[in-house]
């Protein structure tokens, strides 16, 4: 069974432009995550999808951040302007919606903000 | 007060030791637990999870849960090198709502 895919697994960009992640889940996983990951830190959920519909935004940076998930399969995260506070590895996870909710995790792009 | 605690470690043990891991949580109606395994500048990967009070035993892990303390811990017995790494706590609520991580415990397993 292939894994959570995601590209690019590196990003360097300058304050201001805008950047885009992709995530693929696990075939036949209804739910997707998105999370920040700030060294040193636990990953810090932003969004999540069930199926094409999103169940929690709470911590989406709104006014900067953006994500869809069409036809209920990959996912993108955009950004736009970035700050330099944005430098995080950005993790896509996984799973499944039927009562076992363990969540499996992609590679994770590496972004740097300059 | 932090929504889910981890001692940051670096916890350190010397190979065949068990190593204790632990994790408070906040929220009370927190029902899934997890813990996940994060190798420096890896992904996380899951090794267990909890969802009713007591323990739970998958090979060299123990996983443990008590939610009337709102505690979470694991146990890792005869460690080794190969587990030197961060350890995350995560929890959510039911329908798997919610997840909070916490910013781990770093182990070290000593040879």
């Amino acid at each position: 069974e292939a894994g959570v895919a995601q590209s690019p697994r590196y990003k360097i960009i300058e304050k201001r432009q805008s950047v885009a992640f992709w995530c693929n889940p696990i075939s036949g996983h209804a739910t997707l995550y998105w999370y920040q990951q700030i060294l040193g830190q636990g990953p810090k959920l932003l969004i999540q999808f069930q199926n094409n519909g999103v169940v929690d935004d709470s911590q989406l940076p709104k006014d900067r951040f953006s994500a869809e998930r069409l036809k209920g399969v990959d996912s993108t995260l955009k950004i736009q302007p970035a700050k330099l506070e944005d430098s995080a590895v950005y993790l896509c996870a996984s799973s499944t919606a039927s009562g076992v909710y363990e969540q499996f995790f992609g590679p994770g792009t590496r972004l740097t903000v300059l | 007060q932090k929504e889910v605690e981890q001692n940051s470690g670096p916890l350190s043990v010397p190979e065949g030791a068990i190593a204790s891991l632990n994790c408070t949580y906040s929220d009370r109606v927190s029902q899934s637990f997890f813990w996940y395994r994060q190798y420096s500048g890896k992904s996380p990967e899951l090794i267990m999870s909890i969802y009713s009070n007591g323990d739970k035993e998958d090979g060299r892990f123990t996983a443990q849960l008590n939610k009337a303390s709102q505690y979470v811990s694991l146990l890792i017995r005869d460690s080794q090198p190969s587990d030197s790494a961060t350890y995350l706590c995560a929890v959510s609520r039911t329908g798997g709502f919610k997840t909070i991580f916490g910013a781990g415990t770093r182990l070290f397993v000593k040879a």
